[in-house]
């Protein structure tokens, strides 16, 4: 089964409007950590934010936020006020605690950010 | 964090010749990993290289045709044996570092890869 799914190949978002992209997961391990990563053009893997599976509330970082719903398993990145620079691919990854620091990816989500 | 860097950047090879990618991070790290990213799609855990062992491949993935080196902890290679058209792709050296978000992967820039 699919570790971690991303089921919008491609979503596009007004500038400064807000935006979520959804991921879920699967995993029945009960220690697991979830990231989002940013993929501009030029190929490099940005770090975005990081939800841990115990922390109670949702992770914030700046204009990003993670909607996190344990019971539903999905962890969605949610973009406030989107910028012409936030065009680009969004992976979501999971980390179980029990196959130490292998990482699962989603298959991706690609940004654009239209003017 | 970590500054994780990558050479090539890109290069464009000829079919049946090898090319090995460098990846340097600016701290001593137990785990490197080495990830593939075909045209489009999501990343591909080639192998995971400790210091001081031998890699770890994922299914899919062998030694003989990306053999790995882990001289020390800032440093590893991947090399791309006897290359065809279906191995162009992204090659992405990462580490794991511990932060505060537990064990982080840290990614360097990547190596496109075309081979002709």
């Amino acid at each position: 089964a699919q570790k971690i799914t991303q089921t919008q190949p491609g979503m596009f978002v007004q500038e400064k409007e807000a935006v979520t992209l959804d991921c879920t997961y699967d995993t029945s391990d009960p220690s697991y950590g979830l990231f989002w990563y940013k993929q501009p053009s030029s190929g490099e893997m940005i770090f975005l934010i990081y939800q841990g599976s115990y922390d109670q509330q949702n992770a914030t970082e700046g204009r990003y936020s993670l909607n996190f719903q344990k019971a539903r398993k999905s962890a969605n990145l949610v973009i406030s006020a989107s910028q012409l620079g936030d065009s680009a691919m969004y992976f979501c990854a999971m980390r179980e605690e029990n196959t130490g620091n292998q990482f699962y990816f989603g298959t991706g989500t690609s940004l654009t950010v239209i003017p | 964090s970590a500054v994780i860097s990558q050479k090539p950047s890109r290069d464009i090879c000829q079919r049946g010749t090898s090319l090995t990618i460098q990846c340097q991070v600016d701290s001593q790290v137990t785990m490197m990993f080495w990830y593939r990213q075909q045209p489009g799609q999501s990343l591909t855990l080639i192998a995971t290289a400790n210091q001081g062992s031998e890699a770890t491949y994922e299914s899919g993935f062998v030694i003989d045709k990306f053999p790995i080196s882990r001289p020390n902890l800032t440093f590893s290679t991947l090399t791309v044996s006897n290359m065809s058209p279906e191995d162009s792709s992204i090659y992405l050296c990462s580490a794991s570092i511990t932060g505060l978000a537990g064990n982080e992967q840290f990614f360097g820039p990547g190596t496109r890869l075309t081979v002709l």
